[in-house]
């Protein structure tokens, strides 16, 4: 079954304590991005990568990183998380040939204290 | 990427016919029409897309129009599980970089009654 798996699901932390939170795709895709989703603002892209070794700032990148050291995986860093990254956010992954489709995760909803 | 405009919600009967409208009058001729749904927080699904025929799948119909300007999505039996908030979106067909991107506008909140 294709799956975009995120984890964790959901986690509290509190400002300054750096996690990651983790993204696999099994369909082999070329494209991999995250997205947060906040209220009246909607889904905003933050990092994309087109493959392996290549990533890209999207629409609100600051406070994360990302890497792609391996095509299924597309981890997303917060370094040093504060209250303004509570959020509910969305990998998501996609073939590049014209039209293909993009899939996305379950959602990881990350609250900063 | 083309803006769309969507109503910001609809109501349709269980078991009826579902018709959501979408704008995206300034279309390239390079751009897709998409549908995704988001049920409640959950991750948005890939409904469809099309570039300027019809398309259908076990999910819905999408209808485009002949100047591509506007679209349809049907659902055509709605069930409750089908409340849910529906974006439509234009994406360029070539998925290079910033293209990839999907821009989601505010959608259509579509509830299913019984």
């Amino acid at each position: 079954e294709a799956q975009v798996t995120q984890n964790p699901r959901y986690l509290i932390t509190v400002t300054g304590k750096k996690l990651t939170v983790t993204c696999s795709q099994n369909m082999n895709h070329e494209y991999m991005s995250w997205y947060r989703q906040d209220p009246g603002l909607g889904l905003r892209q933050i990092y994309y990568s087109m493959n392996v070794e290549v990533t890209d700032k999207g629409d609100v990148p600051e406070g994360y990183k990302v890497s792609r050291k391996e095509k299924r995986n597309f981890p997303l860093i917060l370094e040093s998380p504060s209250p303004n990254q509570t959020s509910l956010y969305f990998c998501a992954s996609g073939g590049t040939l014209s039209g293909n489709t993009i899939y996305f995760g379950e959602g990881s909803w990350l609250t900063v204290v | 990427d083309a803006k769309t405009t969507q109503p910001p919600s609809m109501d349709c009967a269980e078991g009826r016919a579902a018709n959501l409208p979408c704008n995206h009058s300034t279309i390239s001729g390079n751009e897709y029409v998409y549908w995704y749904r988001q049920i409640h927080s959950q991750g948005p699904q890939y409904i469809i897309h099309g570039l300027k025929n019809n398309e259908t799948n076990e999910m819905a119909s999408l209808i485009i129009t002949e100047d591509r300007k506007s679209s349809t999505l049907i659902l055509p039996h709605a069930t409750l599980r089908d409340t849910a908030v529906y974006y439509c979106i234009v994406r360029f067909r070539i998925n290079t970089g910033t293209a990839s991107k999907l821009t989601f506008g505010t959608g259509t909140r579509l509830q299913v009654t019984l």
